[in-house]
């Protein structure tokens, strides 16, 4: 079946780690999204990419980087320069735009700072 | 960049009533409204999504209507179970390439 897949389910980091957190996705689409997600607060955009070797700051984007260096990848990796890193984090993709709008999201993964 | 309300933020119903959400946007070039329910320790699911060429979708118990003019739209749900109780997030897709998110309504159906 396709999906995506983001690992681990819980990941805890000490103060002054980066962590990476995987995003994997075998549904053939081109852009894929990251997000933060606090209670109270919905879903914030953290960065997005539409191609390969290609993507973009979202609205907190600080502390965080990314990479996308193959279509069914996109790992987030949260740098002991992100203030406040625990939260639930998700990963989506879709269809190119003009062919579907719809996000599929995975599993999320709960970031715990110890 | 496009922004979206949604009210309220948290909802209780009966079993068997009915529950509704709303949701406004203020990108006038928004085309696309997708709502989502996320389950505890979940990702959210699309459970229906309408266009801007389209004023109402119903799905089963769920149905989306969409007023341009007023720039809002609204989730209906109709006779609640209680595997209905979860986070509702209305989303939009304007200008910008990506959705805009709500904040979120937690939905509680009690027995």
């Amino acid at each position: 079946d396709g999906g995506i897949t983001q690992s681990p389910k819980y990941l805890f980091r000490k103060e002054g780690q980066n962590v990476t957190l995987s995003c994997e996705q075998n549904l053939n689409h081109d852009a894929m999204y990251w997000y933060r997600q606090d209670p109270g607060q919905g879903l914030r955009l953290i960065y997005y990419s539409q191609i390969v070797n290609d993507f973009q700051k979202g609205d907190i984007a600080e502390g965080y980087s990314v990479s996308r260096e193959k279509k069914e990848s996109f790992p987030l990796t949260v740098t002991s320069a992100q203030k406040n890193p625990t939260a639930f984090y998700l990963c989506a993709s879709s269809i190119p735009q003009g062919r579907g709008y719809g996000y599929t999201f995975g599993s999320g993964t709960r970031l715990t700072v110890v | 960049g496009e922004n979206v309300e949604q009210h309220p933020s948290t909802l209780s119903v009966q079993e068997g009533d009915s529950a509704v959400i709303k949701c406004t946007y203020s990108d006038s070039a928004s085309n696309y409204f997708p709502w989502y329910k996320q389950e505890l320790g979940k990702g959210p699911q699309l459970i229906i999504d309408i266009r801007s060429n389209v004023g109402e979708k119903k799905d089963q118990r769920i149905a989306v209507t969409l007023n341009k003019t007023a720039k809002h739209f609204s989730l209906h749900i109709t006779e609640t179970q209680p595997e209905d109780s979860a986070v509702y997030f209305c989303a939009a897709k304007g200008s910008a390439r990506q959705l805009t998110f709500g904040s979120g309504t937690q939905l509680t159906v009690l027995p």
